[in-house]
Protein backbone atom coordinates (compact mmCIF):
# COMPACT_ATOMS: atom_id res chain seq x y z
CA UNK A 1 0.00 0.00 0.00
CA UNK A 2 1.13 3.35 -0.74
CA UNK A 3 2.66 5.43 1.93
CA UNK A 4 3.69 9.02 2.39
CA UNK A 5 4.95 10.61 5.38
CA UNK A 6 5.64 14.73 6.06
CA UNK A 7 7.92 16.09 8.47
CA UNK A 8 7.94 18.01 10.37
CA UNK A 9 4.34 18.29 11.48
CA UNK A 10 4.21 21.55 12.64
CA UNK A 11 6.82 24.50 11.72
CA UNK A 12 6.98 28.02 13.19
CA UNK A 13 9.38 30.55 11.09
CA UNK A 14 10.02 34.23 11.54
CA UNK A 15 9.62 36.00 8.78
CA UNK A 16 12.82 35.94 6.38
CA UNK A 17 13.81 32.22 7.97
CA UNK A 18 14.15 29.63 5.20
CA UNK A 19 13.71 26.07 5.79
CA UNK A 20 12.46 23.08 3.46
CA UNK A 21 9.57 20.55 4.23
CA UNK A 22 10.14 17.25 3.69
CA UNK A 23 7.72 13.99 2.06
CA UNK A 24 8.96 10.89 2.18
CA UNK A 25 6.94 8.30 -0.19
CA UNK A 26 7.03 4.19 -0.31
CA UNK A 27 4.85 3.52 -3.17
CA UNK A 28 5.39 1.08 -6.64
CA UNK A 29 5.99 3.11 -9.45
CA UNK A 30 5.43 6.64 -9.21
CA UNK A 31 3.67 8.37 -11.73
CA UNK A 32 3.85 11.69 -9.75
CA UNK A 33 3.85 13.71 -6.92
CA UNK A 34 2.09 16.75 -6.05
CA UNK A 35 2.66 19.40 -3.40
CA UNK A 36 -0.67 21.67 -2.40
CA UNK A 37 -1.79 24.22 -0.26
CA UNK A 38 -4.41 24.30 2.30
CA UNK A 39 -5.76 27.29 4.31
CA UNK A 40 -8.05 26.76 6.91
CA UNK A 41 -11.78 25.59 6.42
CA UNK A 42 -10.60 25.61 2.39
CA UNK A 43 -9.62 23.05 -0.36
CA UNK A 44 -6.19 22.36 -1.16
CA UNK A 45 -4.51 24.74 -3.79
CA UNK A 46 -2.45 22.91 -6.16
CA UNK A 47 1.10 24.04 -6.02
CA UNK A 48 3.36 21.78 -8.20
CA UNK A 49 3.70 18.33 -9.97
CA UNK A 50 6.69 16.49 -9.84
CA UNK A 51 7.03 13.26 -12.38
CA UNK A 52 10.93 12.09 -12.20
CA UNK A 53 13.69 12.52 -9.52
CA UNK A 54 15.98 15.17 -10.22
CA UNK A 55 13.32 17.44 -11.37
CA UNK A 56 12.58 20.72 -9.59
CA UNK A 57 9.97 23.18 -9.81
CA UNK A 58 9.65 26.47 -8.66
CA UNK A 59 7.10 29.44 -7.62
CA UNK A 60 7.67 32.75 -6.24
CA UNK A 61 8.63 31.49 -2.87
CA UNK A 62 8.67 27.99 -2.91
CA UNK A 63 10.69 25.36 -4.77
CA UNK A 64 9.91 21.71 -4.47
CA UNK A 65 12.72 18.84 -5.50
CA UNK A 66 12.24 14.96 -5.89
CA UNK A 67 14.61 12.29 -5.41
CA UNK A 68 13.49 8.60 -5.80
CA UNK A 69 12.65 8.67 -1.97
CA UNK A 70 11.24 11.81 -0.93
CA UNK A 71 10.22 15.19 -1.93
CA UNK A 72 11.16 18.55 -0.54
CA UNK A 73 9.22 22.30 -0.46
CA UNK A 74 11.83 24.68 0.27
CA UNK A 75 10.59 28.33 1.46
CA UNK A 76 13.08 30.98 0.98
CA UNK A 77 12.62 34.20 2.57
CA UNK A 78 9.09 33.40 3.89
CA UNK A 79 6.17 35.72 4.74
CA UNK A 80 3.49 35.60 6.93
CA UNK A 81 1.05 35.08 3.85
CA UNK A 82 2.81 31.98 3.41
CA UNK A 83 1.55 30.41 6.74
CA UNK A 84 -0.66 27.63 5.89
CA UNK A 85 -0.40 23.51 5.67
CA UNK A 86 1.37 21.87 3.05
CA UNK A 87 0.11 18.89 1.77
CA UNK A 88 2.31 16.18 -0.04
CA UNK A 89 0.48 13.39 -2.07
CA UNK A 90 1.48 10.66 -5.01
CA UNK A 91 -0.35 9.40 -7.63
CA UNK A 92 0.90 6.24 -8.89
CA UNK A 93 -1.48 5.29 -11.92
CA UNK A 94 -2.49 1.50 -10.40
CA UNK A 95 -5.50 3.37 -8.68
CA UNK A 96 -7.31 6.25 -9.77
CA UNK A 97 -6.33 8.99 -6.95
CA UNK A 98 -3.57 10.35 -5.14
CA UNK A 99 -2.57 9.25 -1.60
CA UNK A 100 -1.70 12.10 1.11
CA UNK A 101 0.44 12.65 3.18
CA UNK A 102 -0.98 14.53 6.97
CA UNK A 103 0.74 17.45 5.94
CA UNK A 104 3.32 20.35 7.73
CA UNK A 105 1.33 23.08 9.62
CA UNK A 106 3.78 26.32 9.20
CA UNK A 107 3.41 29.33 10.88
CA UNK A 108 5.32 32.51 9.90
CA UNK A 109 5.65 35.41 11.91
CA UNK A 110 6.59 38.83 11.98
CA UNK B 1 -14.62 29.02 -15.54
CA UNK B 2 -14.58 29.77 -11.85
CA UNK B 3 -13.06 26.27 -10.96
CA UNK B 4 -14.93 23.46 -8.97
CA UNK B 5 -17.91 24.44 -7.22
CA UNK B 6 -19.30 23.12 -3.97
CA UNK B 7 -22.52 23.19 -2.58
CA UNK B 8 -23.40 23.80 0.70
CA UNK B 9 -20.12 25.18 2.44
CA UNK B 10 -21.69 24.51 5.70
CA UNK B 11 -24.06 21.35 6.64
CA UNK B 12 -25.17 20.80 10.41
CA UNK B 13 -27.78 17.38 10.36
CA UNK B 14 -29.26 15.44 13.48
CA UNK B 15 -27.50 12.02 13.54
CA UNK B 16 -30.10 9.38 11.44
CA UNK B 17 -30.57 12.01 9.07
CA UNK B 18 -29.57 11.79 5.21
CA UNK B 19 -27.93 14.47 3.45
CA UNK B 20 -26.63 15.13 0.04
CA UNK B 21 -23.96 17.21 -1.12
CA UNK B 22 -23.67 18.45 -4.87
CA UNK B 23 -19.69 19.40 -6.86
CA UNK B 24 -20.04 21.07 -10.15
CA UNK B 25 -16.52 20.30 -11.83
CA UNK B 26 -14.45 22.31 -14.39
CA UNK B 27 -16.40 21.83 -17.24
CA UNK B 28 -13.55 20.36 -19.27
CA UNK B 29 -12.47 18.32 -16.94
CA UNK B 30 -13.39 14.44 -17.08
CA UNK B 31 -12.39 12.66 -14.01
CA UNK B 32 -14.30 13.54 -11.27
CA UNK B 33 -13.00 12.72 -7.49
CA UNK B 34 -14.34 12.55 -3.86
CA UNK B 35 -12.34 13.00 -0.61
CA UNK B 36 -12.78 13.15 2.89
CA UNK B 37 -10.55 14.90 5.47
CA UNK B 38 -10.85 15.43 8.83
CA UNK B 39 -9.30 17.62 11.22
CA UNK B 40 -5.40 17.23 11.39
CA UNK B 41 -5.57 14.46 8.67
CA UNK B 42 -4.71 14.23 4.89
CA UNK B 43 -7.78 14.16 2.40
CA UNK B 44 -8.56 10.29 1.63
CA UNK B 45 -9.88 8.67 -1.37
CA UNK B 46 -13.69 7.82 -1.21
CA UNK B 47 -14.57 8.02 -5.05
CA UNK B 48 -13.66 8.48 -8.81
CA UNK B 49 -15.62 8.80 -11.93
CA UNK B 50 -14.68 9.27 -15.30
CA UNK B 51 -17.38 10.99 -17.65
CA UNK B 52 -20.64 8.85 -15.96
CA UNK B 53 -18.94 6.15 -15.12
CA UNK B 54 -18.11 5.50 -11.33
CA UNK B 55 -14.98 3.40 -11.44
CA UNK B 56 -13.71 3.24 -8.42
CA UNK B 57 -14.89 2.83 -4.82
CA UNK B 58 -12.78 3.56 -1.75
CA UNK B 59 -13.11 0.60 1.34
CA UNK B 60 -13.92 4.24 3.38
CA UNK B 61 -17.36 4.23 1.09
CA UNK B 62 -19.95 2.44 3.01
CA UNK B 63 -23.29 1.06 1.76
CA UNK B 64 -24.58 4.32 3.84
CA UNK B 65 -22.79 6.46 0.71
CA UNK B 66 -23.75 7.15 -2.82
CA UNK B 67 -22.39 8.99 -5.32
CA UNK B 68 -23.56 9.67 -8.99
CA UNK B 69 -22.44 11.98 -11.51
CA UNK B 70 -25.11 11.83 -14.22
CA UNK B 71 -24.35 12.78 -17.71
CA UNK B 72 -20.99 13.04 -17.18
CA UNK B 73 -21.55 16.58 -15.49
CA UNK B 74 -22.40 17.24 -11.84
CA UNK B 75 -21.82 15.03 -9.18
CA UNK B 76 -23.82 14.42 -6.26
CA UNK B 77 -22.82 12.20 -3.14
CA UNK B 78 -25.30 11.05 -0.77
CA UNK B 79 -25.01 9.79 3.33
CA UNK B 80 -27.70 7.76 4.25
CA UNK B 81 -28.39 7.84 8.36
CA UNK B 82 -25.47 9.91 9.60
CA UNK B 83 -23.25 8.89 12.05
CA UNK B 84 -21.43 11.24 14.37
CA UNK B 85 -18.26 9.67 12.85
CA UNK B 86 -19.06 10.92 9.31
CA UNK B 87 -18.05 14.53 10.15
CA UNK B 88 -15.45 15.38 7.91
CA UNK B 89 -14.87 18.14 5.37
CA UNK B 90 -15.88 16.21 1.99
CA UNK B 91 -14.20 17.92 -0.51
CA UNK B 92 -14.08 17.02 -4.66
CA UNK B 93 -11.75 17.41 -6.98
CA UNK B 94 -11.76 17.17 -11.12
CA UNK B 95 -9.12 16.72 -13.56
CA UNK B 96 -8.35 16.44 -17.27
CA UNK B 97 -6.98 12.75 -17.32
CA UNK B 98 -4.37 12.63 -14.69
CA UNK B 99 -3.06 16.50 -14.71
CA UNK B 100 -3.79 19.06 -12.26
CA UNK B 101 -6.33 17.79 -10.08
CA UNK B 102 -8.22 20.91 -8.74
CA UNK B 103 -10.37 21.01 -5.38
CA UNK B 104 -13.02 22.75 -4.61
CA UNK B 105 -13.93 24.62 -1.35
CA UNK B 106 -15.25 21.71 0.24
CA UNK B 107 -18.68 20.70 2.82
CA UNK B 108 -18.23 20.91 5.67
CA UNK B 109 -20.50 18.31 7.74
CA UNK B 110 -21.35 18.32 11.41
CA UNK B 111 -23.82 15.50 13.04
CA UNK B 112 -24.88 15.88 16.21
Amino acid sequence: EDQVTQSPEALRLQEGESSSLNCSYTVSGLRGLFWYRQDPGKGPEFLFTLYSAGEEKEKERLKATLTKKESFLHITAPKPEDSATYLCAVYTGTASKLTFGTGTRLQVTL
Amino acid sequence: DTGVSQNPRHKITKRGQNVTFRCDPISEHNRLYWYRQTLGQGPEFLTYFQNEAQLEKSRLLSDRFSAERPKGSFSTLEIQRTEQGDSAMYLCASSLNTDGYTFGSGTRLTVV
